[in-house]
């Protein structure tokens, strides 16, 4: 059974690119949630995702950052016009239903922004 | 609206020797409670969770935590560190009803 599975692992993009990170939850998962770590620092929420539905967006920047979890397929995490402050580690992680069961996490995407 | 704390950035021990790794909470309604680790350049493993029952929660690798509720704690401890228990270190805190919180992370360090 495979686990989080999150690609690519690295990304590299120049100010401006638009970066796409993508996750796929473990199998019979549906909620999924992503976080961004900048270096040294914790993991703060940005986005929580059922099948076509945003449950909780409230860690997102209103502007340039969208997500997605469709019905077939894995979560986007979508980042427009990159800036170099979007350099980070973005961790995916899903569970199979509620917050009683923990979280699996994938291994991240580390988004570097030239 | 739910938060976590951990006061420390680092703690040193020594190989051998007992470990505590602090937390603090403030959760509105019964706290669901987690600790999880991080090896550099990877993503976080989860080690153990408190949700109900017993106050005190064994988990992986020989880590167990202590959920007190008049101090709103559940610290991370060990009776005998490994070096290979040196890694960053996450408690996090959820109200059940949304997403879990993580506190700053606590950078434990075994030395020989």
């Amino acid at each position: 059974n495979a686990g989080v599975m999150q690609n690519p692992r690295h990304l590299v993009r120049r100010r401006g690119q638009e970066a796409r990170l993508r996750c796929s939850p473990m199998k019979g998962h549906s909620h999924v949630y992503w976080y961004r770590q900048l270096p040294e620092e914790g993991l703060k929420f940005m986005v929580y995702l059922q099948k076509e539905n945003i449950i909780d967006e409230s860690g997102m920047p209103k502007e340039r950052f969208s997500a997605e979890f469709p019905k077939e397929g894995p979560s986007i995490l979508r980042i427009q016009q990159v800036v170099r402050g979007d350099s980070a580690a973005y961790f995916c992680a899903s569970s199979p239903a509620g917050q009683g069961f923990g979280y699996t996490f994938g291994s991240g995407t580390r988004l570097t922004v030239v | 609206a739910q938060s976590v704390a951990q006061p420390e950035d680092q703690v040193n021990v020594a190989e051998g020797n007992p470990l505590t790794v602090k937390c603090t909470y403030s959760v509105s309604g019964n706290p669901y409670l987690f600790w999880y680790v991080q090896y550099p350049n990877r993503g976080l493993q989860f080690l153990l969770k408190y949700i109900t029952g017993d106050n005190l929660v064994k988990g992986s690798y020989g880590f167990e935590a202590e959920f007190n509720k008049s101090q709103t704690s559940f610290h991370l401890k060990k009776p005998s560190a490994l070096v290979s228990d040196s890694a960053l270190y996450f408690c996090a805190v959820s109200d059940s009803a949304s997403k879990i919180i993580f506190g700053s992370g606590t950078r434990l360090s075994i030395r020989p």
